[in-house]
């Protein structure tokens, strides 16, 4: 099975854009989370989305959206860009047949945004 | 709310020698899951070992194992014959079993393995 993918790799912003990055989970995974990864901050939740819905979502403002398509995949908008928000996007799939089996994450390579 | 603590930023061991990283947790909740995860150098975050905390028995993959003490709530991970491919930032993970739960981190161990 291929893993979990993410698009793009890297990417370079300037303060005040919107970025759209996009998570590929693999075959079967019904559930997508989304977290930062910065030097300072370690892995930050930023959220999960399960059968195209929210289910959880982290300690981050409103600029920071996502979403869930029928086919799983997952995208995850930043809007209004700031410095701070340079880092690594990391997106992990889990098969979540239950609502109470917790399953394993699998992670992908990430996306490094840099906004300057 | 959950937390997770892992009171080593840095470890280094000798290639061949064994390393133990720690890892604790805090938690109310009596049925849950323990992982450790390993990014290596610029590349992709794998899973290295899983717990369920029901199970009394030490999870073990090869050369990695756990001590998974639920009474202290802790859940250190063992390296043994450690080889210069384990080095990588290692980080323990907590998540409970229901649906509004999501994966709590620790800060990370970055281990150096020295030939």
């Amino acid at each position: 099975k291929a893993g979990v993918t993410q698009t793009p790799r890297y990417l370079i912003k300037t303060r005040g854009q919107q970025v759209t990055l996009s998570c590929s989970p693999i075959s079967g995974h019904r559930s997508v989370s989304w977290y930062q990864q910065t030097p300072g901050q370690g892995l930050q939740f930023l959220f999960e989305y399960f059968s195209e819905t929210q289910r959880n979502k982290g300690n981050f403002p409103g600029r920071f959206s996502g979403r869930q398509f029928s086919n799983s995949r997952s995208e995850m908008n930043v809007s209004t860009l700031e410095l701070g928000d340079s880092a690594l996007y990391l997106c992990a799939s889990s098969l979540r047949i239950t609502g109470l089996a917790r399953e394993t994450q699998y992670f992908g390579p990430g996306t490094r945004l840099l906004v300057l | 709310a959950q937390t997770v603590t892992q009171s080593q930023p840095e470890m280094s061991v000798q290639e061949a020698e064994t390393v133990t990283l720690s890892c604790t947790y805090d938690t109310s909740e009596s049925n849950y899951y323990l992982f450790w995860y390993k990014q290596p150098p610029s590349r992709q975050m794998i899973l290295v070992i899983r717990q369920e905390a029901y199970k009394q028995q030490n999870a073990t993959e090869n050369r990695f194992s756990v001590n998974f003490q639920k009474a202290a709530k802790s859940f250190s991970l063992k390296i043994s014959d450690s080889q210069l491919g384990d080095t990588a930032m290692y980080f323990c993970a907590f998540t409970g079993i229901s649906l509004g739960q999501n994966f709590v981190f620790g800060p990370g161990t970055r281990l150096s393995v020295l030939p």
